[in-house]
């Protein structure tokens, strides 16, 4: 089992839509947890922060899910402009290895 | 206030030649992160750096890699004999701490011809 694991998508869904993508993790020792998004070929950038059960920005909400190790956002009212790829990235504390280890990705189009 | 500034934004380099690209992290940030990202792929870790601690190198690929951070601020991430497969995009982030959140340069866009 990949260490952070996301669905690739794309996800192709019409303006003001909601989605939701989910990132499972093996096991980690984290008490926080990341979501970044990524615009084409462009650095990632910080979306949100992960602590306890959940955090909400918005439209954007992330939860966690310690005893099913995953992580979901959800974004409601899809804007164009929120297309992009979405990055969970988990640190992995109890191996001491590679802190910040982010998943592969899922892409959202968002389309008019 | 200053966000992570990596340089060169571009390098184009010739085969077997080495390279050396250069990350300035955020004031006070004791944790840097070098990651490399090949086109269409998600982020593979390199190394990092905490504080005076020695360095996570599981990441680097080859010893043709090497990474140093001088006086815990700028890190200069090397690479020698550079082979086509090299080509890249290196991104260089830093967080105040380990594990917390890490704000990324724009990235060195490598291309080995």
């Amino acid at each position: 089992r990949k260490e952070v694991e996301q669905d690739p998508g794309p996800f192709n869904v019409p303006e003001g839509a909601t989605v939701a993508f989910n990132c499972t993790y093996s096991n980690s020792a984290s008490q926080s947890f990341f979501w970044y998004r990524q615009d084409c070929r462009k650095e990632p950038k910080l979306l949100m922060s992960v602590y306890s059960s959940g955090n909400e920005d918005g439209r954007f909400t992330a939860q966690l899910n310690r005893a099913s190790q995953y992580i979901s956002l959800l974004i409601r009212d899809s804007k164009l402009s929120d297309s992009a790829t979405y990055l969970c990235v988990v640190p992995f504390l109890d191996t001491g290895r590679r802190a910040l280890t982010f998943g592969s990705g899922t892409r959202l189009q968002v389309q008019p | 206030g200053a966000g992570v500034s990596q340089s060169p934004s571009n390098k184009v380099t010739e085969k077997g030649k080495d390279v050396e690209l250069r990350c300035d992290p955020i004031s006070g940030h004791t944790a840097l992160y070098w990651y490399r990202q090949s086109l269409g792929q998600g982020l593979e870790f390199l190394i990092y750096f905490q504080g005076n601690s020695a360095p996570d190198k599981s990441g680097l690929p080859s010893d043709r890699f090497s990474a140093e951070r001088t006086g815990g601020s700028v890190s200069t991430l090397t690479i020698q004999r550079t082979q086509q497969e090299d080509s890249a995009v290196y991104l260089c982030a830093s967080s105040h701490k380990m594990n917390t959140e890490a704000f990324f340069g724009q990235g060195t866009r490598l291309t080995v011809v």
